[in-house]
Formats: C-alpha cells, sequence, structure tokens
C-alpha cells in the first residue's frame, strides 16, 4: 500500500529558532499533500493544502509567514516552523493523496517541543 | 455546514464485544466518508470508506453502516480486541470544489480483556 515518510519523528527545539518537518510519498506521486495540527486528545486541524509546484493554500487563522510550506516535487513536501515559540509545541501530521479520486494516506507525525 | 459530530467521546467494550461509534453530517455536498485508527503518537490510519451509493460497507471485523437521508453513518467493531484500544476518527469529504478531509472529533475507544 501507499506509505508517507515524516521526519523527524519527535525534535526539541530553542525558542526563537527554526524547525524543517519532511514529509515524503515513498512509492507514489503525490499530487496534493496536507498539513495537519493535532492538540492532546483533540481531533486533526487543517493547517495547509499544498499542490506540487503551486504556493500552498492556508486555512483561515493560520500564519503562512511563520508555517513555510514548500512542495517542490511530486514525493516531498515541507513545513518550516520559523522562530518558534512554547506555544507551538504540538503534534504535527502530513498527509498525500495521488489525484484526486485516491485516498489519503498519512504520516507517522512528528511531536514537536519548544523549549 | 463543514462539521462533521462524532460520539461518544469515549467507550468501554469488553473484550468479544461490538463498538459502536456514529457520526452525523449536514453538508450534502460530501460524498467520501472514511474512518481513520489512530495510536498514541502515531499520524491516523484508514480502516474502512464508503460512498453514499451503498448503505452498508463490511471488512473483516469493521463495518459502516451509512444512512443517506438521516445523514449518518456510523463504525462497527465486531468481536472487539484489546488491540483495537485507539482513537477512531470518522471524516467527510465533498465531490466538488477544494476537496479536502473534515474529521469528527474522536471516540477513544478502550477494549477491555
Amino acid at each position: 500500500g501507499a506509505v508517507v515518510s515524516q521526519h523527524p519523528s519527535r525534535v526539541i527545539c530553542k525558542s526563537g529558532t527554526s524547525v524543517k518537518i519532511e514529509c515524503r510519498s515513498l512509492d507514489f506521486q503525490a499530487t496534493t499533500m496536507f498539513w495537519y495540527r493535532q492538540f492532546p486528545k483533540k481531533s486533526l486541524m487543517l493547517m495547509a493544502t499544498s499542490n506540487e509546484g503551486s504556493k500552498a493554500t492556508y486555512e483561515q487563522g493560520v500564519e503562512k509567514d511563520k508555517f513555510l510550506i514548500n512542495h517542490a516535487s511530486l514525493t516531498l513536501s515541507t513545513l518550516t516552523v520559523t522562530s518558534a515559540h512554547p506555544e507551538d509545541s504540538s503534534f504535527y501530521i502530513c498527509s498525500a493523496r495521488a489525484g484526486t479520486g485516491g485516498e489519503y494516506t498519512f504520516g507517522s507525525g512528528t511531536r514537536l517541543t519548544v523549549v | 455546514q463543514q462539521q462533521v459530530k462524532q460520539s461518544p467521546q469515549s467507550l468501554i467494550v469488553q473484550k468479544g464485544g461490538i463498538s459502536i461509534i456514529n457520526c452525523a453530517y449536514e453538508n450534502t455536498a460530501f460524498d467520501y466518508f472514511p474512518w481513520y485508527q489512530q495510536f498514541p503518537g502515531k499520524g491516523p490510519a484508514l480502516l474502512i470508506a464508503i460512498r453514499p451509493d451503498v448503505s452498508e460497507k463490511k471488512e473483516g471485523r469493521f463495518t459502516i453502516s451509512f444512512n443517506k437521508s438521516a445523514k449518518q453513518f456510523s463504525l462497527h467493531i465486531m468481536d472487539s480486541q484489546p488491540g483495537d484500544s485507539a482513537t477512531y476518527f470518522c471524516a467527510a469529504q465533498r465531490n466538488t470544489g477544494f476537496q479536502k478531509l473534515v474529521f469528527g472529533t474522536g471516540t477513544r475507544l478502550l477494549v477491555s480483556p
């Protein structure tokens, strides 16, 4: 089946620094990738949608200058949390989809802790 | 109209019992209804999905029942096992325009041995 690899699985960074999270589709071409944020015991909150070669579409309330998304190829999307602060600490999950009729395949998530 | 309401919030079932989780939606443009299983510290994994042209879909111990007129769908886990203990999310996606998944609030299932 389709596999999405997300790295790193855990990262701790200092306040004010930037962190990059990678999401790769290993065995299919992902025309669309999605980035979610999940708080403890809560549902997934969509942050943005990215199509290969295009600018990401951000959900209302998500700061595009803080959460930079790049989808440079059909197998790789990155989320960079810039100037991270403790309130950015969360579980970040990516999802990839091959075409409009395909299933959504999720990565294993990244636990970000900002100290 | 973009919401998917999920209940119960938590559920305890004895081993071998049936676990039932319910979801309801308002937007009639939704046409794809998947269920996801998530273990702590992991991303969600697709369990089973249904489209509105059928009223039921079964895969192993997992069954989706779909009621188009009531705009409700449910997940039934037969012969529940301790390994099924996880958080379950229903979701919906519309068939037109910008496609994205709308998630329910989640149900934490605990199957007691």
